[in-house]
């Protein structure tokens, strides 16, 4: 069974600073990976998806990148603002690429 | 504007009451999906459906049960068989839920639904 783990499940920094969220995957015969981002009380907003065949995406400030192998994946955020602040969650497919299964997510604090 | 619609916001059931979540969306999205949210916790699937007429059991489907009749709506109705069922509830939708479609693949979300256990 696919388990999916994100460590740290919370983390403050300073404004300004680059920082790397990971997610850590237990079973490698994935479709495809998916950041998403979610604020207090709301939906999930789709950050980047990595398919399989795939190293790494970005957009923006935003940096995903996905080892299959070893089972991990990052997500690198520059220049961090009061903005990114909010909790990440990565997402894999399971069996099938309609059954992504969570990670617990990680509550990012920014501090100006 | 395009998007996913989730009501009601607030839902309080009953002992003994079902209830049913609407979610509806106008992305002209083949795939649907229904996870649950518990604090701290990441999204557990409760049901998906691929195309109108067909849904398949997701991680936790017991206590609920789901419908798609049209397109562009997935109603959850919450039975009494579930015994707890105080959670955010979310709805998504992607263009396609099949494998290897890349970006088709990515799950949009409504903005959820608290239901509270009176």
């Amino acid at each position: 069974k696919q388990e999916v783990t994100q460590i740290p499940a919370a983390l403050s920094v300073p404004e300004g600073e680059n920082l790397v969220l990971n997610c850590s995957f237990t079973d490698s015969a994935i479709y495809n990976l998916q950041w998403f981002r979610q604020d207090p009380g709301k939906g999930l907003t789709s950050l980047l998806l990595i398919q399989s065949s795939q190293r790494e995406q970005t957009s923006g400030r935003l940096n995903a990148s996905l080892d299959k192998s070893s089972g991990r994946s990052t997500l690198y955020i520059a220049a961090s603002q009061p903005g990114d602040s909010a909790t990440y969650l990565c997402a894999v497919s399971g069996q099938g690429a309609q059954k992504l299964v969570f990670g617990q997510g990680t509550r990012l604090t920014i501090n100006p | 504007d395009g998007g996913i619609t989730q009501s009601p916001k607030y839902l309080f059931r009953k002992e003994g009451q079902n209830v049913t979540l609407s979610c509806e969306q106008n992305l002209n999205h083949d795939a649907m999906y229904w996870y649950r949210q518990d604090p701290g916790q990441g999204l557990r699937l409760i049901y998906y459906s691929q195309i109108v007429n067909d849904f398949q059991k997701g991680d936790i489907a017991e206590g609920y049960s789901v419908s798609r009749e049209k397109k562009e709506s997935f109603p959850l109705t919450v039975t009494s068989a579930q015994k707890n069922p105080t959670a955010f509830y979310l709805c998504a939708s992607s263009i396609d839920g099949g494998p290897g479609q890349g970006a088709k693949n990515i799950q949009y979300f409504g903005a959820g639904t608290r239901l509270s256990v009176l």
